[in-house]
């Protein structure tokens, strides 16, 4: 099926760094979504983004909805040894067919 | 701790065996979702339930047959499968089948001897 392009795939850092991730796409969403989902468990919901340019931070996180509303970007500041895990953007549109489709996820790994 | 509840959490099956997955909520939410996901990859969308009434199939093999018994529950019968249907299984739930953000059960690891 379809999916949304991640970038970067994986990803180590020191702790204490930011980490930045970012999600593409060709097709156009109404909404988009950051998850983070750890070992045996379900994807969480971290961040959802409803319009276009949107801007929101949840803690040390911070979300942004492109203007192009194709792409959408995370950023983690000072990371910490709990981030480690995989992080999948989710983009939703409702125009036409229903469409939840996930990225391909960022795994990222803290180096302590 | 999640609000949507999956049982069991691991299941080991023979390709003639049949077995149900189930999911709970009780969020009051009107949509549910059964996902497929495999190791390493992006969940992937297979059923969406709105007001207990399937609405979107992702053209799934028949040998896997949902149910939606009420607004709180959502099972997943499973006949016949094959070696490549083992995945983990995830369930989630939404408000509504509109712009409203899924929240997702801990999934079933699902193996197929």
């Amino acid at each position: 099926g379809q999916q949304l392009n991640q970038s970067p795939q994986s990803m180590f850092i020191q702790e204490g760094e930011d980490v930045s991730m970012n999600c593409t796409s060709s097709s156009i969403f109404n909404t988009w979504l950051w998850y983070k989902q750890d070992p045996g468990e379900g994807p969480v919901l971290l961040i959802a983004l409803y319009k276009a340019g949107e801007l929101t931070s949840n803690g040390r996180l911070t979300a942004q909805f492109g203007i192009t509303r194709k792409d959408s970007f995370l950023n983690i500041s000072a990371s910490i040894p709990s981030d480690v895990g995989i992080y999948f953007c989710a983009g939703l549109t409702t125009s036409g067919t229903y469409k939840y489709i996930f990225g391909t996820g960022t795994r990222l790994k803290v180096l302590a | 701790d999640t609000e949507v509840t999956q049982t069991p959490k691991h299941l080991v099956m023979g390709m003639t065996n049949k077995k149900s997955l189930k999911c709970e909520q009780h969020m009051g939410h009107r949509a549910m979702y059964w996902y497929k996901q495999k190791a390493k990859k992006p969940p992937e969308l297979m059923f969406v339930y709105s007001y207990e009434k399937l609405s979107i199939n992702e053209s799934v093999p028949s040998r896997f047959s949902p149910e939606c018994p009420n607004s709180s529950l959502l099972n997943l019968h499973l006949h016949a499968l094959q070696p490549e249907d083992s995945a983990l299984y995830l369930c989630a739930s939404s408000q509504g089948v509109g712009n409203q953000p899924q929240h997702f059960g801990d999934g079933t690891r699902l193996s197929i001897l």
